[in-house]
């Protein structure tokens, strides 16, 4: 099936400090999701995005669509403590059903004070 | 908002249990899903629904069941619990029209098989 790949698996950083992550796949999406799960909580959705070329902001969040339909990437700017968590890419086919949903590994983002 | 709840945060069981999970959502929405959640693997899909009494197999169906028996309600059942099926489960649900419709997650239930 499709994989995508999500780079850095973890990344240690200052507070304050501006932080970018993101997914790639050898295969085409639709939409791309972006989630944030909080420890012993599920994924909540952060931003969707439905089209090639698309920007989009959520407060202090950033993400983009790539111009391929084959990546994305997820900014956060001046990182917060409550910024914690695992960071989840998912990508959906538009074939219809849990079958065009991808997602990544993950990046575990910890914040040093 | 969409609330998707389950009803166990927390659970603990012995090897060879019946264990049932349980999972309701408040939107209408046609899609449920069950995933487990393990260090370094991701969210890994076990069985989806579309429909009430519809329900079809993910990548890690084995050991596992579902039951749709209502919209909104989707149930996953470890048949006789094994250690290996200690982790994460979420349940999560999305509408089945539009365009490439979001998966809303529960909180997660830590299952722990002794």
């Amino acid at each position: 099936g499709q994989q995508l790949n999500q780079s850095p698996q973890s990344m240690f950083i200052q507070e304050g400090e501006d932080v970018s992550m993101n997914c790639t796949s050898s295969s085409i999406f639709n939409t791309w999701l972006w989630y944030k799960q909080d420890p012993g909580e599920g994924p909540v959705l952060l931003i969707a995005l439905y089209k090639a070329g698309e920007l989009t902001s959520n407060g202090r969040l950033t993400a983009q669509f790539g111009i391929t339909r084959k990546d994305s990437f997820l900014n956060i700017s001046a990182s917060i403590p409550s910024d914690v968590g695992i960071y989840f890419c998912a990508g959906i086919t538009g074939g219809g059903g849990a079958d065009g949903l991808t997602f990544g590994k993950g990046t575990h983002l910890i914040i040093q004070p | 908002d969409v609330k998707v709840t389950q009803s166990s945060r927390y659970l603990v069981k012995r090897t060879g249990e019946k264990v049932f999970l349980e999972c309701v959502q408040d939107m209408d929405h046609e899609n449920m899903f069950w995933y487990r959640q393990d260090p370094g693997l991701g969210l890994r899909l076990i069985y989806f629904s579309y429909d009430v009494k519809m329900k079809e197999k993910g990548d890690i169906p084995e050991g596992y069941s579902v039951s749709r028996e209502k919209k909104e309600r989707f149930s996953l059942i470890l048949e006789s619990a094994s250690t290996n099926q200690t982790s994460m489960y979420l349940c999560a649900s999305s509408r089945l029209t539009g365009p490439n419709q979001p998966q809303h997650f529960g909180d997660g239930t830590r299952l722990s098989i002794l």
